[in-house]
């Protein structure tokens, strides 16, 4: 099964831009890369999704590199609210049917 | 701004107790999911459902787990002998895509806790 991995915890200081990096080796051709963002005791909030190349939204951007093996989410001039656990999700094709999975989770804290 | 929703909010249950999670999904999503997170843990990913059926279900979705789509607009998760191992938080969520569309709207989540 896929293993989707990322770095435990980051730390930044505020107004600062963060780069946060996954790997998926086995994402599945079709699938998509999805970025979600948690708070403790709720449910994981969609930031950004893409496929190749780079997409931007108004709270961050996606870079995936040609060989789509991992994703860099991008949080430009963070700020304390941005702290939180933030999860890359993609589609395992590999064993003939689908499933998702989350990444390992990193841990952004943001100082003042 | 629709959302998914959860309940209950917390569910304590005795350990071999039938335990049934409910969730209202955002209403014209077709794709519905559930999840779980043991505290301190990433989320992981228990089943899919479409069109009335499971698509796809993890290795954590054993025969102790069922779930169904009752009415038009809810979706449950019945865990039919829970085992203290199960303590954790059940999250539902929708889309309107399925497989390789992952923007996923979750719910506030259920925490279960098994005496």
């Amino acid at each position: 099964l896929a293993k989707t991995t990322q770095p435990i915890s980051m730390d930044s200081y505020e107004g600062q831009e963060v780069n946060i990096t996954c790997s998926h080796n086995n994402i599945a051709t079709n699938d998509y890369i999805t970025w979600y963002q948690q708070f403790p005791s709720q449910g994981p909030r969609f930031i950004i999704q893409g496929y190749k190349t780079k997409v931007t939204n108004e709270v961050a951007s996606l870079f995936i590199p040609a060989d789509r093996k991992s994703s860099t989410l991008s949080l430009p001039r963070v700020s304390l609210s941005d702290t939180a656990v933030y999860y890359c999700l993609v589609g395992d094709g590999t064993s003939g049917t689908y499933k998702y999975i989350f990444g390992t989770g990193t841990r952004l804290k943001v100082l003042a | 701004e629709p959302e998914v929703t959860q309940t209950p909010s917390h569910q304590v249950t005795q350990m071999g107790q039938e335990v049934i999670l409910r969730c209202v999904p955002i209403s014209n999503h077709l794709y519905f999911y559930w999840y779980r997170q043991i505290l301190g843990q990433k989320v992981e990913f228990l089943v899919s459902f479409y069109n009335n059926e499971i698509s796809e279900k993890s290795e954590i979705f054993d025969d102790q787990f069922s779930v169904e789509r009752p009415d038009g607009s809810n979706f449950t998760l019945k865990i039919r002998s829970t085992k203290l191992e199960d303590s954790a938080m059940y999250f539902c969520a929708s889309s309107e895509g399925g497989p390789g569309y992952n923007e996923q709207f979750f719910g506030p989540g259920t925490r279960l806790t098994v005496l």
